[in-house]
């Protein structure tokens, strides 16, 4: 069955980087667009980034842009983003998920928390 | 950016009646529209795609209609693990935009 396990999150202060990743299993990770999505407490979907499935088309929220790296290794079946000068307003559960157009499969989140 | 806006924000409904939930698009998005589950401390589900299709896996009292720029999800007797926050999602033009939600919840 498809599986997205996210990790990598935890507390950061602000200004810093992390990299969050996401381990794809139980399908063709090689034939999917995949994103990541936040949530910040008690609020909805944000999406944030897009990579195709080649890696030859990426996509930023306005606002990651220049901050953010999504990316993605075939080879482990993996997708990453790479987070840098992190802010408070980045604090969030973020998700990695499957889609070209919908997502129609996500993972379970991991929490990123920007606090000084 | 499109902007997408769901309502009510808030449905309260007794288990078996029907709920219908809105979004409306600020242009026309064509049925590129999806619809998504989220119960408390749970990743989405999807529920709709295409405005109007259903994967194998989502309960038949889950419908989807609309197009252009009005869209809604009804759920046609609620039962008790229905209630939850529902969003939907236009995937017709970047960015990706998602809806504020709207909570359905027991009344």
């Amino acid at each position: 069955q498809v599986q997205l396990v996210e990790s990598g999150g935890g507390v950061v202060q602000p200004g810093r980087s992390l990299r969050l990743s996401c381990a794809a299993s139980g399908f063709s990770f090689r034939s999917f667009a995949m994103h990541w999505v936040r949530q910040a407490p008690g609020t909805g979907l944000e999406w944030v980034a897009l990579v195709s499935y080649d890696g030859g088309n990426i996509y930023y929220a306005d606002s990651v842009k220049g901050r953010f790296n999504i990316s993605r290794d075939t080879s482990k079946n993996t997708l990453y983003l790479q987070m840098t000068s992190l802010r408070p307003e980045d604090t969030a559960v973020y998700y990695c998920a499957r889609g070209s157009q919908e997502l129609d499969y996500w993972g379970q989140g991991t929490l990123v928390s920007v606090s000084s | 950016e499109l902007v997408m806006t769901q309502s009510p924000a808030t449905l309260s409904v007794s288990p078996g009646e029907r709920a219908t939930l809105s979004c409306r698009a600020s242009q026309s998005i064509n049925s590129k529209l999806a619809w998504y589950q989220q119960k408390p401390g749970q990743a989405p589900r999807l529920l709709i795609y295409g405005a109007s299709s259903r994967p194998t896996d989502i309960p038949a009292r889950f419908s989807g209609s609309g197009s252009g720029t009005e869209f809604t999800l009804t759920i046609s007797s609620l039962q008790s693990e229905d209630f939850a926050v529902y969003y939907c999602q236009q995937y017709n033009n970047w960015p990706l935009t998602f809806g504020g939600g709207t909570k359905v919840e027991i009344k």
